[in-house]
């Protein structure tokens, strides 16, 4: 089945130290993004790519870094340097038809510093 | 920053009582995408409206964009405790295709 795989999905991380946020789709989508959710609110956009070796910030960038290598891959690293890191991560993609289908969201990583 | 609101934040029913949420811009909007996500889940597309005015249905569910293409509703009949979840609406900015989502209708359904 094709799909959105994001692992791990808890991490717990203790101050200082990065993180790297695994997200894999073989859906062929050329398009892919990462958002944070908070408790009770809605979603953030932190990087995007549209196209592999090319990626654009988001809304939240900072403190966070991300490589597109691959079409299939799109790994978010939470470095020491984001201040309050505790969140949920939903990574997503999509097709040229955005608008048809939307976005596929994984099923996300709940990241908690210690 | 975040372009689009929603009204209400929180909403419980009685299973079997209708509900509304209202999304609302204050610039003209391209399209509108409304989401559901389910507590503990992801959010799962629903569906998109275009067209000034244009109304969409699925099974309970009636979408509207508004005619001045500003705000857009949801309309949930007879809900189910199914139906329980946070909807988020958004728009799909097409130049950059990316979505920008507004802080979702949290949604509790008592049976």
């Amino acid at each position: 089945d094709g799909g959105i795989t994001q692992s791990p999905k808890y991490l717990f991380r203790k101050e200082g130290q990065n993180v790297t946020l695994s997200c894999e789709q073989n859906l062929n989508h050329d398009a892919m993004y990462w958002y944070r959710q908070d408790p009770g609110q809605g979603l953030r956009l932190i990087y995007y790519s549209q196209i592999v070796n090319d990626f654009q910030k988001g809304d939240i960038a900072e403190g966070y870094s991300v490589s597109r290598e691959k079409k299939e891959s799109f790994p978010l690293t939470v470095t020491s340097a984001q201040k309050n890191p505790t969140a949920f991560y939903l990574c997503a993609s999509s097709t040229p038809r955005t608008g048809e289908y939307g976005y596929t969201f994984g099923s996300g990583t709940r990241l908690t510093v210690v | 920053g975040q372009q689009v609101m929603q009204i209400p934040q929180y909403q419980h029913v009685q299973e079997g009582e209708d509900f509304t949420t209202y999304c609302n811009s204050s610039t003209t909007l391209s399209n509108i995408q409304w989401y559901k996500q389910r507590p503990g889940g992801h959010p799962v597309f629903l569906i998109q409206l275009v067209k000034s005015g244009e109304v969409k249905k699925q099974k309970r569910l009636t979408f509207q964009f508004g005619e001045a293409k500003k705000n857009s509703s949801l309309h949930i009949t007879a809900t189910q405790t199914t139906d329980v979840g946070t909807y988020f609406c958004a728009e799909l900015k097409t130049s950059y295709d990316k979505v920008i989502f507004g802080p979702g209708t949290s949604l509790s359904v008592i049976p």
